[in-house]
């Protein structure tokens, strides 16, 4: 099973950045994907997390983020997704992307002027 | 602030054993899941649903829930342990819960 992220960078305030997470090994289209991020020195914060397309594709957020980002899948190339708008140099941190099991790498993002 | 509550740090000398708890209302409804992070590194996944290990984690990694309280313990404690444990449930919407994460100090 592995989990690769790409995307993150630096990005000004207001800009907008987009995170993949690939994964292979298991059957993406059955798997509930959250994403998580760690600002510098804090602990672990959950982002949203979507479920699988036969469990409805609900997607759900926390309150920081929602209406700014957005989560999504593309089964056929067992890819999550996590568009980031109106970036706010809150969103500093690491982002990863998870199945409760098993963890992507994690992708630097940096909101700076 | 977190919605668990986890005690900062724990110190142990290699070989004893270490306790971490993880505490909150509703601990007793949802599964917990225990995370570890390596200074630099993503988490991983060393408890799941209460008290499954995950087959690449050493049997030295158990859990046990009674009530509003979690134990994560380790048994035998060696050096490559010193990490960062976070401890995760789900609210009633399904919403993620961390606790605030506790250092472990290998001594």
């Amino acid at each position: 099973v592995q989990l690769v992220q790409s995307g993150g960078g630096v990005v000004e305030p207001g800009g907008s950045l987009r995170l993949s997470c690939e994964v292979s090994g298991f059957i993406f289209r059955d798997a509930w994907m959250v994403w998580v991020r760690q600002a510098p020195g804090k602990g672990l914060e959950w982002i949203g997390r979507i479920k699988s397309e036969s469990d409805g594709g609900t997607v759900d957020y926390a309150s920081p983020v929602k209406g700014r980002f957005f989560i999504s899948r593309d089964d056929s190339k067992n890819t999550l997704f996590l568009q980031m708008n109106g970036l706010e140099t809150e969103d500093t941190g690491v982002y990863y992307c998870t199945t409760a099991l098993r963890w992507g790498q994690g992708s630097q993002v940096t909101v700076s002027s | 602030s977190y919605d668990l509550t986890q005690p900062p740090s724990v110190s142990v000398s290699p070989g004893q054993t270490a306790t971490i708890t993880c505490s909150g209302d509703g601990l007793a409804k949802y599964f917990v899941s225990w995370f570890q992070q390596r200074p630099g590194h993503a988490p991983v996944t060393v408890i799941f649903k209460d008290n499954q290990r995950p087959s690449r984690i050493p049997d030295r990694f158990s859990a046990a829930v009674s009530g509003t309280r979690v134990t994560l313990t380790i048994s035998g404690v060696q050096a490559e342990d010193e990490a960062d444990y976070y401890c995760q449930s789900v609210d009633i919407s399904g919403a993620w819960r961390f606790g605030g994460g506790t250092k472990l100090t290998v001594l």
